[in-house]
């Protein structure tokens, strides 16, 4: 069956460090990736997207990487702050439509 | 640019009684919208495509008469929650399509009493 995964238990790292995500998928062909957080009872921000042809992919202190071997993306985020704490999803598209299929999310907390 | 909007912010309503929920794009066309709805602590589940000027298309499980879409115009789409039950209390939210990228609104909070 189809999966994407997301660590689901919280990422707490102190501020300035880099934080890394992980979302691993399996039964998937995605034709691109996204990134979006999402603070509690807010709809989601788009932050990133990756295409299947592409291995990383920055935007200021924002870094995602795409192994379709390892079916697998990393989101860094350095210089961490406080205001970066919230949950971060990832998002599979196959091309069908624009549509995408959520992972679970990974909560981040930059603590001072 | 790519602003979504969805009103009401927030709705209390009485068991039985039908609630609508607009999604626009303030500042682009978007042929394609998406309704999700998310419990806590849960990711998005996607309920239905909603393409302008056709019928929406519903995922599996989704009842397409309890969940009405209407998607009259490139930057309007709406949700309606058919004789709401406490069950369907939940966090509604929408995103249009600006390429391959979906941009969401800030979401309806409904509490079915």
């Amino acid at each position: 069956s189809q999966k994407i995964e997301q660590n689901s238990e919280a990422l707490n790292i102190q501020e300035g460090k880099t934080a890394t995500l992980t979302c691993n998928y399996t039964n998937y062909s995605p034709a691109y990736l996204q990134w979006y957080r999402q603070d509690p009872g807010r709809g989601p921000v788009f932050l990133l997207l990756i295409r299947e042809n592409e291995k990383e992919k920055r935007k200021e202190r924002l870094k995602v990487t795409f192994d379709t071997t390892l079916k697998q993306s990393l989101f860094h985020i350095t210089a961490s702050q406080p205001a970066d704490s919230a949950t971060y999803l990832c998002a599979l598209g196959t091309g069908t439509a624009s549509k995408l299929t959520f992972g679970t999310g990974t909560r981040l907390q930059v603590t001072l | 640019g790519a602003v979504v909007s969805q009103h009401p912010s927030w709705v209390i309503c009485k068991s039985g009684t039908s609630v609508k929920i607009e999604c626009r794009s303030l500042d682009f066309q978007a042929t394609t919208m998406f309704w999700y709805r998310q419990f806590p602590k849960q990711s998005l589940m996607l309920m239905a495509t909603s393409n302008e000027g056709s019928k929406a298309t519903y995922e599996q499980g989704v009842e397409k008469d309890k969940f009405l879409i209407n998607h009259a115009s490139l930057t309007l789409s709406t949700l309606t929650v058919t004789s709401a039950h406490p069950e369907d209390s939940s966090f509604y939210i929408c995103s249009a399509t600006l390429q391959e990228t979906q941009y969401f609104g800030p979401g309806t909070r409904l509490l079915v009493l």
